[in-house]
C-alpha cells in the first residue's frame, strides 16, 4: 500500500526561530512528486513546495525547505524565521506516479509570539 | 485566473434533503478531484475526472453520493438523501497534468446536516 505518514499531531515554535515538520511515505514507486500543502484557519488548501523524487537536490522556496532522503523515504519541511502568519495544518502528500495525490493526517504548527 | 471556486461556501440542512456542490475547475486544467476532509478521517479522496469521464470513483461511500461533469468547466457532487454524517467540509481541486505540480484547491464547502 502506497501511505504517507506525519508522525507529528501538533508542534510548536518561537516567533523568528525554525522548525522542522516530518513526513514519511511508502511505495515501490520510483518516479513521483512529494508536496507539503499548509491549511490555515481559513480552510483554504495552499501549497507550499514540491519536489521531485528524481532530483537529489532539496527543493527551497524562500524560507521553506525541505529534506528529501529517497532512500529513507523521508521528506521533512523546514520553516525558518516563523512568522505568526505561519500557523496552520500542514499536510504531507505524494502523487506516487499517478493522477491521484495521497496525504497524510498532518500537523497543526502553533507559533509562539 | 479566479483559481477553482466552489459554492456553497457553507450549507446547512435537514436530514433527508438533497444537497448539491458546485465546482468550476481553473481552465485548462484536463483533472478534476472531490474530496472531503473530516477530523476523523482527514482528507479523502472521493472521485476524480480526466477530461470530463470519471476515472475513479472508489472513494464515494455509498450511493446517496454521485457527481457528475457535464462539461470541462463545471462538476456537481450531490448527496441525496443525506444525513448527519455527512457533515464535513467538501474540496473540489483541479489539476494540468497528472498532479505533477499539485493540486490548485477551490475554498471548500462545509456540510452541516442536521
Amino acid at each position: 500500500a502506497q501511505t504517507v505518514t506525519q508522525s507529528q499531531p501538533e508542534m510548536s515554535v518561537q516567533e523568528a526561530e525554525t522548525v522542522t515538520l516530518s513526513c514519511t511515505y511508502d511505495t515501490s514507486e520510483s518516479d513521483y512528486y512529494l508536496f507539503w500543502y499548509k491549511q490555515p484557519p481559513s480552510r483554504q488548501m495552499i501549497l507550499v513546495i514540491r519536489q521531485e523524487a528524481y532530483k537529489q537536490q532539496n527543493a527551497t522556496e524562500n524560507r521553506f525547505s525541505v529534506n528529501f532522503q529517497k532512500a529513507a523515504k523521508s521528506f521533512s519541511l523546514k520553516i525558518s524565521d516563523s512568522q505568526l502568519g505561519d500557523a496552520a495544518m500542514y499536510f504531507c502528500a505524494s502523487n506516487f506516479g499517478n493522477e491521484k495525490l495521497t496525504f497524510g493526517t498532518g500537523t497543526r504548527l502553533t507559533i509562539i509570539p | 485566473d479566479a483559481g477553482v471556486i466552489q459554492s456553497p461556501r457553507h450549507e446547512v440542512t435537514e436530514m433527508g434533503q438533497e444537497v448539491t456542490l458546485r465546482c468550476k475547475p481553473i481552465s485548462g486544467h484536463n483533472s478534476l478531484f472531490w474530496y472531503r476532509q473530516t477530523m476523523m478521517r482527514g482528507l479523502e479522496l472521493l472521485i476524480y475526472f480526466n477530461n470530463n469521464v470519471p476515472i475513479d470513483d472508489s472513494g464515494m461511500p455509498e450511493d446517496r453520493f454521485s457527481a457528475k461533469m457535464p462539461n470541462a468547466s463545471f462538476s456537481t457532487l450531490k448527496i441525496q438523501p443525506s444525513e448527519p454524517r455527512d457533515s464535513a467540509v467538501y474540496f473540489c481541486a483541479s489539476s494540468p497534468n497528472r498532479a505533477l505540480y499539485g493540486y490548485t484547491f477551490g475554498s471548500g464547502t462545509r456540510l452541516t446536516v442536521v
